[in-house]
């Protein structure tokens, strides 16, 4: 099936300890993003990228790395986990970095530290 | 600083009427303005996106709104159905990627 697909799907970590949250699509977009969604908060930026090779930061960078070395996977990185990020992560995705085409997200990675 | 605004508070409507959900912005003057729906346990869903130069946007029984004077989006679902009860986020997109959304307005329609 077309889409963006994120695993894992639910995970639990220990304060201190890192991990990969994977993201890949199969239909050939441009721009690839990384959200997560808090309680009353909405969904936030984290990092995102406009082709493979271009990553940048968002509005909550720290703490999270990226990269994108295909078109297809877009990959997220928690260097060492603290309770603060214990969140839902969405993978988005669009046909082009310009605003106006829609987002396509993933399922989602819930993710608690503890 | 930049602010959208949607209901918190729950919607709850009967079957059949209209539903509408009010998008509100400060501090912001958005290109486009998209809708999405999210379900519980699963990411949003791309539903309808309008340019400022729109007045309206259509696409079956959904209807967008844009007033870049009010700075004012409403959302609205006709002849509603149980089947569209969600969470319904809008989220405006000014330049190059910078898309911000809000935190979303849960619709639920009674049957």
């Amino acid at each position: 099936n077309a889409g963006v697909t994120q695993t894992p799907k639910f995970q639990v970590l220990k304060t201190g300890q890192s991990m990969t949250l994977q993201c890949a699509q199969d239909m050939n977009h441009e721009y690839m993003s990384w959200y997560r969604q808090d309680p009353g908060m909405g969904l936030r930026l984290i990092h995102y990228s406009v082709g493979a090779g271009i990553t940048d930061q968002g509005e909550v960078p720290n703490g999270y790395n990226v990269s994108r070395s295909t078109t297809e996977d877009f990959p997220l990185r928690l260097l060492s986990a603290a309770p603060s990020q214990t969140s839902v992560y969405f993978c988005a995705s669009s046909y082009n970095p310009g605003p106006s085409y829609g987002y396509t997200f993933g399922s989602g990675t819930r993710l608690t530290v503890v | 600083s930049q602010k959208i605004e949607q209901n918190s508070e729950a919607l709850n409507i009967q079957e059949g009427k209209t539903a509408t959900l009010t998008c509100n912005y400060t501090n912001y003057s958005p290109a486009y303005l998209q809708w999405y729906r999210q379900d519980p346990g699963r990411g949003p869903v791309f539903l309808l996106l309008i340019r400022e130069n729109e007045k309206e946007k259509r696409k079956e029984r959904l209807k967008v709104t844009f007033d870049t004077t009010l700075k004012q989006s409403l959302f609205h679902i006709t002849a509603s159905q149980p089947a569209d009860s969600a969470t319904y986020l809008c989220a405006l997109a000014g330049g190059y990627q910078k898309v911000t959304f809000g935190i979303g307005t849960k619709l639920q329609v009674i049957p």
